[in-house]
């Protein structure tokens, strides 16, 4: 157990709907890290936010929005939903801002859009 | 760039030693991360190298040249339930994001 939670486990909607993703970090962490897992692409750096500042995006689409709440945990928005959305979700967390932290993912969110 | 390449697949024989290798474009990373993931599961923190050389972790051993670009994880006296995929990753910036490469599977017979 990492200490990172995420909820849902497991997600199924459709085409064109909205949806929210849930990230809690360990305790003490202040930077979360979003990636998207598919067959197709591998590991892929979303978003990073730090102490409730966004500090870093990668390959995160418009259609997708996140935030860092005072309380340090996260949400990562999907809208206009689109087949190929589909995929784990991980959050990660570290105690840090830098690359040299080692990071701690959470259990995933399973995106099934049909 | 941040081009990381990993070998698809691996596999090897219960009680053997393995080495997967990782490239990738020196200009992109301070430091190469390796993770170890089941499938469907979230990925673990193996070993982190910033410095050239042989790092040692128990039956885990990892080693980075940066001038070569050039990374492996070595996994000695392999157990049935080190069949996983291995994701190199770079990172080591002011930034925390990580490049993940594809992803090694290996598979361990007995």
């Amino acid at each position: 157990d990492s200490g990172v939670t995420q909820t849902p486990k497991h997600l199924i909607t459709a085409t064109g709907q909205r949806v929210t993703l849930r990230c809690s970090p360990r305790s003490g962490d202040l930077s979360v890290y979003w990636y998207q897992q598919s067959l197709d692409q591998g590991l892929q750096f979303l978003i990073q936010y730090y102490n409730g500042e966004e500090r870093a995006k990668g390959n995160i689409l418009e259609r997708f929005s996140a935030q860092q709440f005072p309380d340090l945990h996260s949400e990562l928005n999907l809208s206009s939903l689109e087949l190929g959305d589909s995929a784990l979700y991980f959050c990660a967390s570290s105690g840090g801002l830098a690359g040299d932290n080692e990071q701690f993912f959470g259990p995933g969110t399973r995106l099934t859009v049909l | 760039g941040q081009n990381i390449d990993q070998p698809t697949e691996m596999t090897a024989t219960e009680g053997a030693i393995v080495q997967i290798n990782c490239t990738y474009q020196t200009s992109g990373f301070n430091g190469l991360f390796w993770y170890q993931q089941h499938a469907g599961e979230a990925p673990t923190f193996l070993s982190y190298n910033v410095l050239d050389g042989l790092e040692e972790k128990g039956r885990f051993s990892s080693f980075l040249s940066r001038s070569k670009g050039y990374s492996y994880l070595l996994l000695k006296e392999l157990q049935m339930k080190d069949s996983a995929s291995y994701l190199c990753a770079g990172g080591g910036s002011t930034l925390g994001r990580l490049y993940f490469g594809r992803g090694t599977q290996l598979t361990v017979w007995p």
